[in-house]
């Protein structure tokens, strides 16, 4: 299986600033012969369903702000929050959809600070 | 408008079985992978098994291999979930979902609530 492992495991960010998380497959989940890295992340709320963020490791879902990207290539990669606002308070996550087993990352949790 | 509605969730002894079954409207069914995964209480979400469009091809993760079945019936619109041998680990949110960006997952149900417990 390949391992997703994200860091860090929670995060601080003050309103209107940046926040960075990070996610590291255990082997590349880059296709080649589409140049597509199988990378999605999600934001999950308490009491809601997860939501999708971006796919294709970049390419950001229909109605989601573009305060959200996705940027990373093969094993490594990034999801940036620019400008937080109070509702981004969530955990969030990313998967890999590369091979049969679509593998979560551990999560990460986004508070205010 | 995409619906993903689960139900059969409760509370279940170790050793027992459930069947979760998920209703899907507002797209074509039989044209999506669908997914299950799983939040257990305080843990993270984890994948637990995919079907192909037409049922040819199911996986399950390791931890549900061979206790847990996929399937799925495309005139009726429905997956399910074939849960058997129960252990207290198991207990989690179960959330039906399509699988619509390159198999990313871009609907979710509401989830439904499984308790392995005695």
């Amino acid at each position: 299986d390949i391992v997703m492992t994200q860091s860090p495991d929670s995060l601080a960010v003050s309103l209107g600033e940046r926040a960075t998380i990070n996610c590291k497959s255990s082997q590349s989940v880059l296709y080649s012969s589409n140049n597509k890295n199988y990378l999605a992340w999600y934001q999950h709320k308490p009491g809601q369903p997860p939501k999708l963020l971006i796919y294709w490791a970049s390419t950001r879902e229909s109605g989601v702000p573009d305060r959200f990207s996705g940027s990373g290539s093969g094993t490594d990669f990034t999801l940036t929050i620019n400008s937080l606002q109070a509702e981004d308070v969530a955990l969030y996550y990313c998967q890999q959809y590369y091979n049969t087993f679509h593998t979560f990352g551990q999560g990460t949790k986004l508070e205010i600070k | 408008e995409v619906q993903l509605v689960e139900s059969g969730g409760g509370l279940v002894q170790p050793g027992g079985s459930l069947r979760l079954s998920c209703a899907a409207s507002g797209f074509i069914f039989s044209d999506y992978v669908m997914t299950w995964v799983r939040q257990a209480p305080g843990k993270g979400l984890e994948w637990v098994a995919n079907i192909r469009e037409d049922g040819s091809l199911k996986y399950h993760a390791g931890s549900v291999e061979g206790r847990f079945t996929i399937s799925r019936d495309n005139a009726k619109n429905s997956l399910s979930l074939q849960m058997n041998s129960l252990r207290a680990e198991d207990t989690a949110v179960y959330y039906c979902a399509r699988a619509g960006k390159g198999t990313a997952i871009d609907y979710w149900g509401q989830g439904t609530l499984v308790t392995v417990s005695s």
